[in-house]
Order: C-alpha cells, then structure tokens, then sequence
C-alpha cells in the first residue's frame, strides 16, 4: 500500500495563479480532509469528505474548492491564489474522523 | 480563546527524564482525543489514542479529564528519538477535528 500520497511536493506559484493540489489514497478510506500548517497556528481544517460525492467546509475554506469524484482522489482546488495560502497542505484519510487519521507527507506551496 | 490550547515549549529535558504535555480544549461535547506526533518538516502520525479510563503504552500515558477539559501526555525515560512535536487533537463531532499548535519536545544527551 502506498497510503496517502501528494503531489507536487513543492510549488510556487504568483499571485492570481490556480491549481490543483493532488491527493490520492489506497486504503478504501471513506472520510478524507485537507488541512494547511501555518507557524503558531496548527494544522486548520480546509475542506472535509466523508465519501465519494460529499464534502463540506472545515474551518478556512475561503480561496479553495474540493471535489471527490471517487473514494481514492481528494484534489484540492486554488482558485486565485494570494500570498496568505502560503503554507504547508496535508491531505489526510481515515475510516471516520473518529479514528487514526493518515496524512500525506504534504505540499509546501509559496505563493509570490 | 482557542479550542485546543498547548504550551509551545520547548521542553529541554536530559535522556532519561520525565516530562508531562497538558492540553485543554474548549468544546465539552468533545467527542474523541489524540496525541500525534510530528517531525521536522514531515506529516503527523498517531502516537495514541485517549480514552476516559487513561491509557499506556510503553513509555508513553495518556489521560483524560472530562471534568476540567484537559488530556495529559506523560513521557518516561525519554530518548533522544523523541524529540518532536507533540499535537493534541481533539473530535468535536461532525467529523470535525481541531489541532493544537503543539509541544516541542528536544531530548539531550
């Protein structure tokens, strides 16, 4: 099993620019989630899902769109993105947010 | 106020030692609780789950305390290996989880 897995691992994009952040799962995990990682701020909950065409907001949902399609892809979604989404991006699955969370070994995106 | 709240260190302890992480957290229908573990520059993994009656394994003691709102986190005889960052997280319910910003923890020889 390769677990959870992200790409790019690194990006920089300039002000305005979209683009999809990747995340993919091999479990047959129903529940996946997006979180960003700022210093002195924790992780904070972008968007969730908890199966194939149901996600909902989490805590910073503004400037990104989710979609899941299908059970193994998450990708994250950058509208127009602006030098505060600078930040570190893990995607993570578990069976239920109940339980152990598997996170992707992230995404490091610099926004100019 | 923040509803998961750690002290950020960093706690410097000798190879050896004993330390404790508190973490309080706001919202009393909290539903489930967890300690992960977080190295430089990787992804968080679970180092324990947190249940009511208090939980050990190995080295590592979890508890709870519904009453005052805090899970506790009790390292003994620390390694140099667990020198990371501790994050409590806790369940709010509607698959909902809420991180703290976490505790450095850096173990000397």
């Amino acid at each position: 099993n390769a677990g959870v897995t992200q790409t790019p691992k690194f990006q920089v994009l300039k002000t305005g620019q979209s683009m999809t952040l990747q995340c993919a799962q091999d479990m047959n995990h129903e529940y996946m989630s997006w979180y960003r990682q700022d210093p002195g701020m924790g992780l904070r909950l972008i968007h969730y899902s908890v199966g194939a065409g149901i996600t909902d907001q989490g805590e910073v949902p503004n400037g990104y769109n989710v979609s899941r399609s299908t059970t193994e892809d998450f990708p994250l979604r950058l509208l127009s993105a602006a030098p505060s989404q600078t930040s570190v991006y893990f995607c993570a699955s578990s069976r239920l947010a109940q339980y152990e969370q598997y996170f992707g070994p992230g995404t490091r995106l610099t926004v100019t | 106020r923040k509803e998961v709240e750690q002290d950020p260190g960093p706690f410097n302890v000798p190879e050896g030692a004993t330390v404790a992480f508190n973490c309080t957290y706001s919202n009393s229908a909290s539903q489930s609780f967890f300690w992960y573990r977080q190295d430089c520059r990787k992804e968080p993994k679970l180092l324990m789950s947190v249940y009511s009656s208090g939980n050990e394994d190995g080295r590592f003691t979890a508890q709870l305390n519904r009453a005052s709102q805090y899970i506790s986190l009790l390292i003994r005889d620390s390694k140099l290996s667990d020198s990371a960052t501790y994050l409590c997280v806790v369940n709010e319910g509607f698959q909902k989880l809420v991180f703290g910003t976490g505790t450095r923890l850096l173990v000397s020889p």
